[in-house]
């Protein structure tokens, strides 16, 4: 079984700060997603990163996958409290099937 | 806009009893999945299906099985709750692509109670 361990598991910082969270894992998927989920709703896609190395910017969010495609990131700069929510990364493969393997979360609240 | 839908947002039910959580999507999507969310934990995938009539198991299919007779909907079922299913349970549906991963796209949740 295919594991993504998300750190930090929880964050709190003040408006304005920077931060990274990140995805880790053992195994080579060939493409990495990121989604927001908020309280009460179900998980939004953020990006999609297919490419070792691939970086990504959203605005404020900046996303990377790993040269070796098995590790991601997501900085977000001057952050605000709108970016509060829940971070979950996925990871796909391309055997022919669309299953994800979905990261353990990081639950991230910014502080006015 | 994608919209899938799932019948109750929170459902409390005993031990032992039938359950049955329904999910509707409404963008022809070939790919429909149900997963439970616990903290800690992210997202445990407990069934998919890739079409009609099709399932295959996830992760953690023990105690739970999925029927899907039309390709909108896609049901999960409790033959026998029990304390250790409470949890919130997402439902959701993607395109199937030739290569690659597409976006799934997920309804509200249903947080399931079992006492």
């Amino acid at each position: 079984t295919q594991l993504l361990e998300q750190s930090p598991q929880f964050l709190s910082i003040q408006e304005g700060e920077n931060l990274t969270v990140y995805c880790n894992s053992s195994s080579v998927f060939s493409s990495l997603q990121w989604y927001r989920q908020e309280p009460g709703e179900g998980p939004v896609l953020l990006v999609t990163v297919v490419t070792g190395g691939e970086v990504k910017k959203l605005k404020r969010l900046t996303f990377q996958f790993g040269d070796a495609r098995k590790d991601s990131s997501l900085h977000i700069t001057a952050a605000q409290p709108g970016d509060t929510g829940l971070y979950l990364c996925a990871g796909g493969t391309n055997f022919g099937n669309e299953k994800l393997t979905f990261g353990t979360g990081t639950r991230l609240t910014i502080i006015p | 806009d994608v919209k899938v839908t799932q019948s109750s947002r929170y459902l409390v039910k005993r031990t032992g009893e039938k359950v049955f959580l329904e999910c509707v999507q409404d963008m022809d999507h070939e790919n429909m999945f149900w997963y439970r969310q616990d903290p800690g934990l992210g997202l445990r995938l407990i069934y998919f299906s890739y079409d009609v009539k099709m399932k295959e198991k996830g992760d953690i299919p023990e105690g739970y099985s999925v029927s899907r007779e039309k390709k909108e909907r896609f049901s999960l079922i409790l033959e026998s709750a029990s304390t250790n299913q409470t949890s919130m349970y997402l439902c959701a549906s993607s395109f199937r692509v030739q290569r690659g991963t597409d976006t799934q796209y997920f309804g509200p949740g249903t947080r399931l109670t079992v006492l």
